[in-house]
């Protein structure tokens, strides 16, 4: 089945660690994005790729970092420099780099919690 | 102003009641308009889509847009128990640019 598959589904990490959260995808889409959700904030766009090797900033990159060597996986560090990692993290695609109709398809999300 | 107004409730609602979720926006250029539903701890799911103004109907599921008003809403007839989530209203406009999503109103149905 076609789909986004997020790993891992839990995550807890200690204060001042990198966490890689993994993203991949088999629908053949162009473009992935990473949102962070929040209570009460709604989806916050992090980074997002238009295509392999290229991506750009969303409204809340500080602290995070992402890379797109294959079309399938687009990669999600949290770095140490982010001040408030615990959160839901989801991966999403969509067929067009950003024109059209703009759909996406989402993961399952990963919950991070940093103690 | 915020681009996408949206209430965020919770809406409580008995079985088989007629829900009203809706969403303001100030964006004049957008054009293509979404409804996702996400339960608790999964990621959302696209469940209603439109382009421009108009109505959509799908089973239960009613999304319409007034363009002129700037609101979009999404009816939900004969609402059942399984309905409870939380529904997110998205939009962009016809360039290259990424949705912007509301912040969800939370619907609780109880049987």
């Amino acid at each position: 089945d076609g789909g986004i598959t997020q790993s891992p589904k839990y995550l807890f990490r200690k204060e001042g660690q990198n966490v890689t959260l993994s993203c991949e995808q088999n629908l053949n889409h162009d473009a992935m994005y990473w949102y962070r959700q929040d209570p009460g904030q709604g989806l916050r766009l992090i980074y997002y790729s238009q295509i392999v090797n290229d991506f750009q900033k969303g409204d809340i990159a500080e602290g995070y970092s992402v890379s797109r060597e294959k079309k399938e996986s687009f990669p999600l560090t949290v770095t140490s420099a982010q001040k408030n990692p615990t959160a839901f993290y989801l991966c999403a695609s969509s067929i067009l780099a950003g024109g059209g109709t703009g759909e996406l398809f989402f993961g399952e999300g990963s919950r991070l919690t940093v103690l | 102003q915020k681009e996408v107004e949206q209430d965020p409730g919770p809406l409580s609602v008995p079985e088989g009641a007629i829900v009203s979720l809706n969403c303001t926006y100030s964006n004049s250029a957008f054009q293509y308009f979404m409804w996702y539903r996400q339960y608790s701890r999964k990621g959302p799911e696209l469940l209603m889509y439109t382009y421009s103004s108009g109505n959509k109907e799908d089973g239960r599921f009613t999304a319409q847009v007034d363009k002129s008003s700037k609101y979009i809403s999404l009816f939900i007839r004969d609402s059942q128990p399984s309905d409870s989530a939380t529904y997110l209203c998205a939009m962009k406009d016809s360039g290259y640019s990424t949705l912007t999503f509301g912040k969800g109103t939370m619907l609780l149905v109880s049987p």
